[in-house]
């Protein structure tokens, strides 16, 4: 079983829609989640970095922790067509899921 | 430009042959690391500097890769023998220091022939 399990997509939605994103891990000693945007040819770009369980909110992005499950969540209201990039989830900063593309269309 | 600079951007080599990629930093970032990543997957976790030491290296797949950062700012992934297994983009990333988000560059891209 991989230590990060992420859906590659691709994930297709309309422009306004709310996407949700999901990664499931298996080490329950994982405290430190992070969200990363990444566009083609790009670095990726830190979003949301959360510790232990809970919500955290920015701007349109929610990320969500639920340790019991060993399950996160980020949430983009009102997507827009900029939004289209892949979206990497990482456990304590050094292990990351394979990313799940997005596409947001006018 | 304050962000992490990765050189060369691409680089394409023979199987067989030495490469070096470079990374500087963001200033004052004491914590560096270095990734690999092929195409349609995440970012592999291959070494990480606290200052001048390697902190952990657990990463680095075999004895032909190296990295050393003599003065704790500039960072080199030395890759000797190469193959074309080794072809994949090579993203580096520094922090304030270990526990704090990690900031990326764009990679090399690195193509071994």
């Amino acid at each position: 079983q991989k230590e990060v399990e992420q859906d590659p997509g691709p994930l297709s939605v309309p422009e306004g829609a709310i996407v949700s994103l999901n990664c499931t891990y298996s080490n329950s000693a994982f405290q430190y989640f992070m969200w990363y945007r990444q566009y083609s040819r790009k670095g990726p770009e830190l979003l949301m970095y959360t510790y232990s369980s809970g919500n955290k909110e920015d701007g349109r992005f929610t990320a969500q922790v639920d340790k019991s499950s060993k399950y996160i969540s980020l949430f983009i209201r009102d997507s827009q067509p900029s939004d289209s990039a892949t979206y990497l989830c990482a456990m304590e900063g050094l292990i990351f899921g394979t990313g799940t593309r997005l596409q947001v269309f006018p | 430009g304050a962000g992490v600079s990765q050189t060369p951007s691409n680089k394409v080599t023979e199987k067989g042959k030495y490469v070096e990629l470079r990374c500087d930093p963001i200033s004052g970032h004491t914590a560096l690391y270095w990734y690999r990543q092929s195409l349609g997957q995440g970012p592999e976790f291959l070494i990480y500097f606290q200052g001048t030491g390697a902190a952990d290296d657990s990463g680095l797949p075999n004895d032909r890769f190296f990295a050393v950062r003599p003065e704790g700012s500039v960072s080199t992934l030395k890759i000797q023998r190469t193959e074309r297994g080794d072809s994949a983009v090579y993203l580096c990333a520094s922090s304030a220091d270990g526990n704090q988000p990690q900031h990326f560059g764009d990679g090399t891209r690195l193509s071994i022939l």
